[in-house]
């Protein structure tokens, strides 16, 4: 049973173009997290999120606590945008950290 | 301030050996984390330490163990290795608790034979 869920699996976008990529959780949680992974395996936080919207140049995340759902939204998508988005819950009955399988994003230029 | 520094960034054992991993936090940070990633699992959490005692514990064997000194380095040992256990450790600091921005080391990629 897998405690976070996301979609897609694998994103492929032109540049230029407005991409989502969606969360779903199970359990209850103090904290969601975006984060972003390059080849090479350096991993950097983008969000963390506990209620309403953020917004960071580029990129935007909102969580909806009582679906348990929350999005990563990627405007004016770049091939530097190119990499895998995985997203956390901090919480659940061990009170840690649960990760998503990851998004891994491609824009091509 | 200096980021999170993980040593060593490759090793390679072979199944049976044991193998400690070493993690500088951020400067001021006092809660590390540990997370193992495979291909197959995705991230996992490990154990996360603070003022060098085990404040949470992820579902993993008691081959996986941990510590953290006065000065907030952390080291995390993996004994009887066995080949699932390779995979990329990552390190992760961040001020006083786990649920706040974690900011992750570069890693350290162990490849058991």
């Amino acid at each position: 049973k897998n405690e976070v869920e996301q979609s897609p699996q694998n994103l492929t976008a032109q540049e230029g173009e407005f991409i989502t990529i969606n969360c779903s959780y199970s359990v209850g949680i103090s904290a969601l997290h975006w984060l972003q992974q390059h080849p090479g395996g350096g991993i950097v936080s983008l969000f963390m999120l506990s209620s309403g919207k953020k917004k960071h140049g580029r990129l935007i995340a909102t969580i909806n606590i009582q679906e348990k759902h929350s999005s990563l939204h990627i405007t004016a998508s770049h091939p530097r945008d190119s990499a895998v988005y995985i997203c956390a819950v901090f919480g659940g009955t061990g009170n840690q950290f649960y990760f998503g399988t990851g998004t891994s994003l491609t824009v091509i230029p | 301030k200096a980021g999170v520094t993980q040593t060593p960034r490759y090793l390679i054992k072979t199944r049976g050996q044991q193998v400690t991993l070493s993690c500088s936090p951020i400067s001021g940070h006092r809660s590390v984390s540990w997370y193992q990633q495979t291909p197959g699992q995705g991230l996992q959490f490990l154990f996360e330490y603070f003022s060098e005692t085990q404040r949470n514990k992820g579902n993993f064997p008691g081959r996986f163990s941990g510590r953290q000194f006065s000065n907030s380095r952390s080291e995390m040992n993996v004994s009887t290795l066995e080949l699932g256990d390779s995979a990329l450790y990552l390190c992760a600091s961040s001020p006083l608790d786990q649920h706040e921005t974690q900011y992750f080391g570069p890693g350290t990629r162990l490849l058991v034979l």
